[in-house]
């Protein structure tokens, strides 16, 4: 199964854009990258998710590598509440997430 | 909508104990799953239920059992508690989604320490 790899911690001022990095170097062609976050003491959500295209929504941007090997999480203002740990996963479109690995994740510190 | 709901949120047991979490979810998804989450590790995925009458071993199975009493409610079962379940345990659900986004939603967490 493909797997994903992410820095274990990245640090960002308030208020300044944040890039989180993933690398996913064995990525097949129906896989879809999703982003998730976790908030300290709470169970993870759902931030965004695409498969070849630059995507947007009201949380973040994900930019995603022309040979798809590479992704990146886009925050635009990081926000105190933004401080969370970053999951990067692959998820095969034939299938749920029974072989869905979740990794350890970013954590992101954001500094007043 | 209250989305994933579990139950208890934090429970103290003794080894050899027994005790059923409970999960359910108001949003008409077929797919359920239960994660434990360790310190420093990621999620690993225990059991799931495709749909309603179906389970499935996940990554760790060992140690659980699992029921999909309808297509809301999926309950994880310790039936002789260990040390090495103390743990945090995850519910999700997850939407088909027509645009293909499949989308996990989980619930806030069930915090298990055995003694």
């Amino acid at each position: 199964d493909a797997k994903t790899t992410q820095p274990n911690s990245m640090e960002s001022n308030e208020e300044e854009p944040v890039h989180l990095p993933c690398n996913h170097s064995t990525i097949s062609g129906t896989d879809y990258i999703h982003w998730y976050r976790q908030l300290p003491s709470q169970g993870p959500e759902y931030v965004i998710h695409g498969l070849t295209s630059n995507v947007n929504n009201r949380m973040a941007s994900l930019a995603i590598a022309e040979d798809r090997k590479s992704s990146t999480l886009i925050l635009h203002r990081a926000t105190l509440r933004d401080a969370a740990v970053y999951y990067c996963i692959l998820r095969d479109n034939s299938g749920g997430y029974q072989k869905v690995t979740f990794g350890t994740g970013t954590k992101l510190q954001v500094i007043p | 909508n209250a989305g994933v709901t579990q139950t208890p949120k934090f429970q103290v047991l003794k080894t050899g104990q027994s005790m059923t979490l409970q999960c359910a979810q108001d949003m008409n998804h077929n797919s359920m799953y239960w994660y434990r989450q360790d310190p420093g590790m990621g999620l690993r995925l225990i059991y799931y239920s495709a749909s309603e009458g179906t389970t499935d071993k996940g990554e760790v199975p060992n140690g659980y059992n699992v029921s999909r009493l309808n297509k809301r409610e999926f309950s994880l079962r310790l039936e002789s508690a260990a040390p090495s379940q103390t743990s945090v345990y995850f519910c999700a659900s997850r939407d088909r989604g027509t645009s293909g986004a499949n989308v996990l939603t989980f619930g806030a967490g069930s915090r298990l320490t055995v003694l």
